[in-house]
């Protein structure tokens, strides 16, 4: 019931295209759903959340979509660019157990 | 730069060995949470303390175990390894155990443990 699976597990998109990445979740109990973002060489950080009351976040080019009845959701990266590629982590977390479950990660490549 | 310091970057070490992997958290961050990463389990979560308390345990073996100390610096001990060890061991803190927000965990750059 912990589990996060996320999909593609790569992906290619060109540069200015529309990279999306999905996720779906099983615990009910998880209230926070964060995006990481992780460089080759560096630990993944944080790029966006969203909680589950909310259907929509957006942060520049980088958008969630949450579907809570069908216990999904997504990371669109608009006009995708080089810089973007990097291996993308899903999770969900849960208030009085800070861990994180992630999901296995996205490796996005941007061509240029 | 996230802040969080891990040493060694790299080891490399045989069967059978033992391992210690340090990591300095973020000035002012109480807790310290330790994940395992490899190419077929993503990222793992093992155990997290919080002001040198144990507050949560994920899919640590028995071989494996963790402290914290006074000065907040924590400690991954890694014994009787095996071949299938060889992963990245992340080290990541946040502010309290809830985080502030929930969720955001600052990661170290890692330290890659190959076992021969």
């Amino acid at each position: 019931q912990q589990q996060v699976k996320q999909s593609p597990q790569s992906l290619i998109v060109q540069k200015g295209g529309i990279s999306i990445i999905n996720c779906a979740y099983e615990n009910t109990a998880f209230d926070y759903f964060p995006w990481y973002q992780q460089f080759p060489g560096k630990g993944p950080a944080l790029l966006i959340a969203i909680r589950p009351d909310v259907s929509e976040k957006k942060e520049g080019r980088f958008t969630i979509s949450f579907n809570k009845s069908a216990k999904q959701f997504s990371l669109h990266i608009m006009d995708s660019q080089p810089g973007d590629s990097a291996t993308y982590f899903c999770a969900g977390a849960f208030q009085g157990a800070q861990k994180l479950v992630f999901g296995q990660g996205t490796r996005l490549t941007i061509n240029p | 730069d996230s802040g969080v310091t891990q040493t060694p970057k790299h080891l490399i070490t045989a069967t059978g060995q033992r391992v210690t992997l340090r990591c300095s958290p973020r000035s002012g961050d109480l807790s310290v949470y330790w994940y395992q990463q490899s190419l077929d389990q993503g990222l793992q979560f093992l155990i997290q303390y919080y002001n040198g308390e144990e507050r949560a345990k994920g899919n640590i073996l028995e071989r494996f175990s963790a402290q914290q100390f006074p000065d907040l610096h924590s400690e991954l001990n890694l014994s009787s390894l095996e071949l299938g060890d060889s992963a990245l061991y992340f080290c990541a803190s946040s502010v309290d155990p809830a985080g502030g927000p929930v969720g955001e965990l600052f990661f170290g750059e890692g330290s890659r443990l190959t076992v021969l």
